[in-house]
């Protein structure tokens, strides 16, 4: 069994550039989020989804998207990448409210 | 607003003794979940141990154990007979009635052979 999983583990971007990191979940969770982890700050909401077709914004929005067409698939937009975006960014899933989260292998991206 | 705070930037502890890690946390609920995760180098995020709040008992799970002091807001991680492998960054974590984690800033332990 997969649980979550996140593409790509690691990506360089220059100013300006988009793009998207993929999350997938094969265990039916209801619930996605994307957090952000930077040093000395922990881990950071940026947007969830507690179902297909409903998502919103998480502590910090700026600067991404979220879709969820599908219970499986929760991709994060990055719409012009910063260097303040720099940063690992995490997926995660659980399956009902005050349960454990399972958290996607991360991304290491630097935006140049 | 919920916080959670990890006053302990690092921790080192001698290889088979034992470490405790703190946390505390701020609310007003009632009812809560609070956990603790392990990132080891491989980033990977893993969970260590979990506790519901309305539970009196202490969550156990083999060598880690906490000390929760529900009036205190206190949640700390106990780990007995420290191994090389529980070298990571600890997470406290906190979540009521939604699927949102409130985390804390983490804590590096170190291993010492």
């Amino acid at each position: 069994n997969a649980g979550v999983t996140q593409t790509p583990k690691f990506q360089v971007l220059k100013t300006g550039q988009s793009m998207t990191l993929q999350c997938a979940q094969d265990m039916n969770h209801e619930y996605m989020s994307w957090y952000r982890q930077d040093p000395g700050m922990g881990l950071r909401l940026i947007h969830y989804s507690v179902g297909a077709g409903i998502t919103d914004q998480g502590e910090v929005p700026n600067g991404y998207n979220v879709s969820r067409s599908t219970t499986e698939d929760f991709p994060l937009r990055l719409l012009s990448a910063a260097p303040s975006q720099t940063s690992v960014y995490f997926c995660a899933s659980s399956y009902l409210v005050n349960t454990e989260a399972f958290f996607g292998q991360g991304t290491r991206l630097t935006v140049v | 607003a919920q916080t959670v705070t990890q006053s302990q930037p690092e921790m080192s502890v001698q290889e088979a003794e034992t470490v405790t890690l703190s946390c505390t946390y701020d609310t007003s609920e009632s009812d809560y979940y609070l956990f603790w995760y392990k990132q080891p180098p491989s980033r990977q995020m893993i969970l260590v141990i979990r506790q519901e709040a309305y539970k009196q008992q202490n969550a156990t799970e083999n060598r880690f154990s906490v000390n929760f002091q529900k009036a205190a807001k206190s949640f700390s991680l106990k780990i007995s007979d420290s191994q090389l492998g529980d070298a990571a960054m600890y997470f406290c974590a906190y979540t009521s009635g939604t699927y949102k984690y409130i985390f804390g800033t983490g804590t590096r332990l170190k291993v010492l052979a």
